[in-house]
């Protein structure tokens, strides 16, 4: 079965500096990536999808961007992060047909 | 607008005791429905998965409930356990790689 990794755990970063979650995948080849942002009392927001190598999609405006550099990585940065981008930062993977999207264990992103 | 209503918001229940989760959706097109199970601080874990056609399907002391005519779902758990505790999120399906997700319901099982 597929297994997500993601890190750091938790980050602390001051407004304004980059940014950059890693999340890798085993298990499986070619899946499609996800990150979502999940807020307290909201439901997970979905940031970027990636069906490959190189293809990234947005699906809201933000301070945000995305990188797949290999099948099996995928990488949410920001140049300059804002009070706001504080959240809970989850990476998911998905195969084909009607299995389930698998989800990380998540980065905890304080903004100070 | 796509949207996932879930309720109660939280629920505190006795340990051995059982508890139903109610989702209410609407969203359009439907491929599927799940229930995923997420405790603190970690990802959420797929527990069912309802398609148009399925009314009920069971995951050991799990079972969720599908009226795809009203548009409305369930989770009941049996006789809880302490490791119960955690928020439960139903997510519908659109079949276009989206996922329409719920706020989740929180429950705390107390001993």
């Amino acid at each position: 079965s597929q297994t997500i990794h993601q890190w750091p755990a938790t980050l602390v970063q001051p407004v304004g500096s980059p940014l950059s979650l890693e999340c890798t995948v085993e298990g499986t080849s070619n899946p499609n990536l996800y990150w979502y942002r999940q807020a307290a009392g909201r439901g997970l927001q979905l940031l970027f999808y990636s069906v490959g190598i190189g293809q990234i999609s947005s699906e809201v405006p933000q301070n945000l961007s995305a990188s797949r550099p290999q099948d099996r990585q995928f990488i949410l940065s920001s140049k300059k992060l804002l009070l706001s981008d504080s959240g809970f930062y989850l990476c998911a993977s998905k195969g084909t047909g009607d299995q389930p999207q698998h989800f990380g264990d998540g980065t905890r992103l304080s903004i100070l | 607008k796509n949207q996932v209503e879930q309720s109660p918001q939280s629920l505190i229940i006795l340990e051995g005791k059982n508890c139903t989760l109610q989702c209410n959706y609407t969203v359009s097109p439907f491929s599927n429905l799940r229930w995923y199970k997420q405790d603190t601080g970690r990802g959420p874990v797929s527990l069912t998965i309802m398609t148009f056609s399925e009314n009920t399907k069971s995951n050991g002391r799990y079972t969720a409930t599908l009226d795809a005519d009203t548009k409305q779902s369930s989770l009941h758990i049996t006789a809880s356990q302490l490791s119960d505790s955690a928020s439960y999120i139903c997510v519908v399906n659109t079949g276009f790689q989206k996922l329409v997700f719920g706020t989740g319901t929180r429950l705390l099982v107390s001993p």
